[in-house]
């Protein structure tokens, strides 16, 4: 499969932990990276590669992977990290993909 | 700083063309894989094009309607859009990858534009 499944939304108490994972199979062979989209704005890369954090970025996130599964966790979620989290990877016919978005909110 | 500026979307009727320009500043366009990712309204991002080591690559939902190219002279990331159809309306990004082949390792996007959006309707 050529795709990348993200659960469309999740929720997090303020200050708790929260994983938002994104699934397929081109993950067993390549990283994903992760995206922070707010209403109105460019997306912002969060996390890249194995789990690196571009300057700039919390150390609350984190990134992780195992078999055809990514995850970004947020450790003590803030109410400015209430926002839409995308997955990214590439597979070997549709060069770039991307998930289906997950919608994060902070309660 | 590096910052990149889309301008040329619009409205314009199904079966039209438009070109859409990005203008990178910053560092030199000729150096980086650059792509374009548009997100219709209310939906996700999607991929549609990337410019790499000379290659071109497309979605296929793109293929053979979209030719993305660059002017390295003007620094300047283009992508051409014909036979436009109503689900290709969309918020159009100009987004940098910080390496120069796309197919090196795992392709991430680490500066994006703010978009120039994108109405095909009648």
């Amino acid at each position: 499969s050529s795709e990348l499944t993200q659960d469309p939304a999740v929720s997090v108490a303020l200050g708790q932990t929260v994983r938002i994972t994104c699934q397929g199979d081109s993950l067993r062979n390549y990283y994903a990276s992760w995206y922070q989209q707010k209403p109105g704005q460019a997306p912002v890369v969060v996390i890249y590669g194995k789990n690196n954090r571009p300057s700039g970025i919390p150390d609350r996130f984190s990134g992780s992977h195992s078999g055809r599964t990514a995850s970004l966790t947020i450790t003590g979620a803030q109410a400015e990290d209430e926002a839409d989290y995308y997955c990214n990877s590439r597979d070997n016919t549709h060069v770039i993909l991307f998930g289906g978005g997950t919608k994060l909110t902070v309660l | 700083e590096v910052q990149l500026l889309e301008s040329g979307g619009g409205l314009v009727q199904p079966g039209g063309s438009l070109r859409l320009s990005c203008v990178a500043s910053g560092f030199a366009l000729s150096t980086y894989a650059v792509s374009w990712v548009r997100q219709a309204p209310g939906r996700g991002l999607e991929w549609v094009s990337a410019l790499s080591a000379g290659t071109s690559y497309y979605a296929d939902s793109v293929k053979g309607r979209f030719t993305i190219s660059r002017d390295n002279s003007k620094n300047t990331l283009y992508l051409q859009m014909n036979s436009l159809r109503v689900d290709d309306t969309a918020v159009y990004y100009c987004a940098k990858l910080p390496f120069s082949d796309i197919l090196t390792g795992y392709p991430y996007f680490d500066n994006w534009g703010q978009g120039t959006l994108v109405t095909v309707s009648s």
